[in-house]
């Protein structure tokens, strides 16, 4: 089976652009959830869908918003970026959500100047 | 809202030394627990998980107990390898929301020869 894909892996944008990032997950998966990594905090979780319904959202300002399809691909968008949003951003899939074990993609590195 | 804390690191040992990473957490209700490995080069993976209190998860010769009673779900191993040189996450998920799957910061765990 093909593991949890994103692209693209590296990315340089400017303060005020926007970016969109995409993740494809493990075939049969529903459930595609997204997360923010720094040095200074960690991982951060910012939004799980689930059947291309939002279900669970994290505490992150409404620049940040995702949406996923009717084949569970995933996309996640930030608009008017800021220096503070340079990160690793990855995204995990399950078969059914959260509680369950998260296989994880090799993320996108964004580095915003 | 959940909260999850464990040590930084780095820490460093010798081959076929005992391992403790203890992770502690703050939570709603009956969360479920989780050990994430990222080792050098890769995307995180899980790496043993519990569901309810006093479940053992158990890996490739790594154990932690869920703890209700201390909020604990430490990370142990009997005799370490340099290959489990690589960051280590605890993680728990309570039941949705804003807090989503909640990450500590990552224990960054070197092996010496």
């Amino acid at each position: 089976k093909a593991g949890v894909t994103q692209t693209p892996r590296y990315l340089i944008k400017t303060r005020g652009q926007q970016v969109t990032l995409s993740c494809s997950p493990i075939s049969g998966h529903r459930s595609v959830s997204w997360y923010q990594q720094t040095p200074g905090q960690g991982l951060q979780f910012l939004f799980e869908y689930f059947s291309e319904t939002q279900r669970n959202k994290g505490n992150f300002p409404g620049r940040f918003s995702g949406r996923q399809f009717s084949n569970s691909r995933s996309e996640m968008n930030v608009s008017t970026l800021e220096l503070g949003d340079s990160a690793l951003y990855l995204c995990a899939s399950s078969s059914d959500g959260l509680r369950e074990t998260q296989y994880f993609g090799p993320g996108t590195r964004l580095l915003v100047l | 809202g959940d909260s999850v804390t464990q040590m930084e690191g780095p820490v460093t040992l010798s081959e076929e030394a005992f391992l403790t990473i203890n992770c502690t957490y703050t939570a709603t209700g009956y969360p479920s627990l989780f050990w994430y490995v990222q080792y050098p080069g890769e995307g995180l993976q899980l790496l043993l998980k519990a569901t309810k209190a006093d479940d053992k998860g158990s890996n490739k010769g790594f154990e932690a107990t869920y703890r209700k009673e201390t909020t604990s779900f430490h990370l142990e191993k009997g005799s370490v390898q340099v290959s489990d040189s690589a960051v280590y996450f605890c993680a728990l998920y309570s039941g949705g929301g804003a807090d989503g799957l909640t990450f500590g910061k990552g224990t960054h765990l070197i092996i010496q020869p």
